[in-house]
């Protein structure tokens, strides 16, 4: 059983649009966190949110927690073909983090 | 700073042969986390180790297992190598004392082990 459900798997879209990924849960997480990964590389942390409701914004990205501290999304505004990677949001509980299994995003120039 | 070091970089083994993956944590870390990840899929926890002890264990079998030296690096070993080992071996590390909800891990680049 997947904990951390993720939306859409693939993703391919042109440059300059608007796209929003999604993590779903059953479960309550004390932490959500997103983070990129590039081919070859490790995954990179973008940010953590932890209270429900909680919005963070990095520059074109934004990032939501749930009311109730299930769900997040990763909004991204005008697309950019160096926003392309593999987008994983992971979860805190009972001291480690687990993983969804990604969106992976093309942008298109 | 250096940040996580993982090697070997590549390796290839056959099945039935045995691993040793390596870690060397981000300095001022103490924790190391081993995850799996298949292609296409995301990492998957395998174990956490603290204080030179396994802390946490994902849902693999008896043949994964770690170790953690007082300077805090890591080894994973896996016995009796499956074709389904196949996988980008990643090593994260973190800092105990921050709280759970503010914690966040460094990754390093992983270890590709293919399996023939």
């Amino acid at each position: 059983t997947q904990l951390l459900e993720q939306s859409p798997q693939f993703l391919s879209i042109q440059e300059g649009e608007n796209l929003t990924v999604y993590c779903n849960s059953s479960s309550v997480f004390s932490s959500l966190q997103w983070y990129r990964q590039e081919p070859g590389e490790g995954p990179v942390l973008l940010v953590t949110v932890v209270t429900g409701g909680e919005v963070k914004k990095l520059k074109r990205l934004t990032f939501q927690f749930g009311d109730a501290r299930k769900d997040s999304s990763l909004h991204i505004t005008a697309a950019q073909p160096g926003d392309t990677g593999l987008y994983l949001c992971a979860g805190g509980r009972d001291d480690k983090i687990i993983f969804g299994k990604g969106t992976r995003l093309h942008i298109l120039p | 700073d250096a940040g996580v070091t993982q090697s070997p970089t590549h390796l290839i083994k056959t099945r039935g042969q045995q691993v040793t993956l390596r870690c060397s944590p981000k300095s001022g870390h103490d924790t190391v986390s081993w995850y799996q990840q298949a292609l296409g899929q995301g990492p998957q926890f395998i174990f956490q180790y603290y204080e030179e002890e396994e802390r946490q264990r994902g849902n693999f079998p008896d043949r994964f297992s770690g170790h953690q030296f007082p300077n805090y690096s890591s080894e994973l070993n896996v016995n009796a190598l499956l074709l389904g080992d196949s996988a980008l071996y990643l090593c994260a590390s973190s800092f105990s004392l921050l709280p759970s909800g503010a914690n966040v891990l460094t990754f390093g680049a992983g270890s590709r082990l293919t399996v023939l």
